[in-house]
């Protein structure tokens, strides 16, 4: 099993600072990563795919970059709406897996 | 519009058996892969079970193989969860959701609650 792992676990920001969270996989899954949010109450939304490629109606702000084991989300200017948990997943292989979720709050 | 609806729900005993369906409308339901994803109360997010559009090929979590089913009836356009042996620790929303490509849950309903408690 690839076991995907989140840092940090919490972070507080501003509204309109940058953000970067890190995901880390135990083995290498090529490009085969996603990132999902997901607000309190609400379903997980699917973000990002194949790394960098942004889902239908996300916007730019959002971006991802790496490869192998190393990846990581970057929203350039966080918005009010952005605060959630945000989950890393791999699907390189079975079982699929997520990480354990970087939650971005309020400063 | 892509839409999914779960139900079947909420409550059994440990021992106990639940089936989940999931509606979905809004797409050709046939040619996409669904899958069950879990999410335990204050808890992050466990995938639970694939099936391929055809309904031929299946996969699952080493937590619940042997005793989740994963199914569909692409003419009714409906996913199933059949579970059985149920253990306290599935308690959690569990959510269907449509592929958008291989492994990749891109589209989600709003999830249905079960409780598993004695």
């Amino acid at each position: 099993e690839t076991v995907m792992t989140q840092s940090p676990a919490t972070l507080s920001v501003s509204p309109g600072e940058r953000v970067t969270l890190s995901c880390r996989a135990s083995q290498s899954i090529s490009t085969n990563l996603a990132w999902y949010h997901q607000k309190p109450g609400q379903a997980p939304r699917l973000l990002i795919y194949g790394v960098s490629i942004r889902a239908t109606g996300i916007p730019a702000r959002f971006s991802g970059s790496g490869s192998g084991t190393e990846f990581t989300l970057t929203i350039s200017s966080l918005q009010s709406e952005d605060f959630a948990v945000y989950y890393c997943q791999q699907y390189n292989n079975w079982p699929l897996t997520f990480g354990g979720g970087t939650k971005v709050e309020i400063k | 519009e892509v839409q999914l609806l779960e139900s079947g729900g909420p409550l059994t005993q440990p021992g106990g058996s639940l089936r989940l369906s999931c509606a979905a409308s809004g797409f050709t339901f046939s040619a996409h892969a669904m899958d069950w994803v879990r999410q335990a109360p204050r808890k992050g997010l466990e995938w639970v079970a694939t099936i391929g559009a055809s309904g031929i090929t299946t996969h699952y979590a080493d937590s619940v193989k042997g005793r989740f089913t994963i199914s569909r009836d692409n003419s009714k356009n409906i996913l199933y969860l059949q579970m059985n042996g149920l253990k306290t620790e599935d308690t959690a929303v569990y959510y269907c959701a449509k592929d958008v490509g291989p492994g990749i849950p891109g589209d989600w309903g709003q999830g249905t609650l079960v409780t598993v408690s004695s």
